[in-house]
């Protein structure tokens, strides 16, 4: 079936610095998604991303999806301990039984 | 209104114990989901309804019995669970399915099996 790997697992930054979580999938992707999943909280939607080579952003946050609709990426400029969570990317297969598959996520910890 | 609500919060329960977990949404959204989320783990899909209908069963054990009684409902029943199955379970819900919708997820219930 889908595998969508995501690294790193784990990140620790310094308040400021940059960070960078990636997703690769087995398979062509439909759309992939991410989401926000703050400790003892529930994943939120943070953006989608549909056409090949498709960049969006919101504030510091950076989206990108490969040209082959294979991989993505977050990036997080300038980091705030308010980005402390854990990003899951998610993968769309298409079709008619569309479901979302999940990466491992990637826990960020940020130090003020 | 673009919240999911799940009932109840926190639930224990003995291995011979039947149980179920609520899901309500108002937002008109005609897909809705179950996923179970282990400590550390991504969320791992169980159950997808569309249009009130069971579309998708990711194999899970007949321990676990979903329902939707309309479209702003979801229930999860529970019988003769494993201590393995204790876990985060969340509810989940989008407009459609097809790929091209966000879904917005509950709070979750935390379930600890004995």
């Amino acid at each position: 079936g889908q595998q969508v790997m995501q690294i790193p697992q784990y990140q620790h930054v310094q308040e400021g610095e940059d960070f960078t979580t990636y997703c690769n999938s087995s398979t062509t992707l439909s759309n992939i998604q991410w989401y926000k999943q703050r400790p003892g909280g529930h994943p939120v939607f943070l953006i989608q991303l549909v056409k090949s080579g498709e960049v969006k952003k919101q504030k510091r946050l950076t989206f990108q999806f490969g040209e082959a609709k294979k991989n993505s990426s977050l990036h997080i400029t300038a980091t705030q301990t308010t980005d402390v969570g854990t990003y899951f990317c998610a993968g769309g297969s298409g079709g008619s039984n569309y479901k979302l598959t999940f990466g491992k996520g990637t826990l960020l910890t940020v130090n003020p | 209104d673009t919240e999911v609500t799940q009932t109840p919060k926190h639930l224990v329960m003995g291995m011979t114990n039947k149980k179920s977990l609520k899901c309500e949404q108002h937002m008109g959204h005609r897909a809705m989901y179950w996923y179970k989320q282990k400590a550390k783990k991504p969320p791992e899909l169980m159950f997808v309804y569309s249009y009130e209908k069971l579309s998708i069963n990711e194999s899970v054990p007949s321990r676990f019995s979903p329902e939707c009684p309309n479209s702003s409902l979801l229930n999860l029943h529970l019988h003769a669970l494993q201590p393995e199955d204790s876990a985060l379970y969340l509810c989940a819900s989008s407009r459609g399915t097809g790929g091209i919708y966000e879904q917005y997820f509950g709070p979750g219930t935390r379930l600890t099996v004995t």
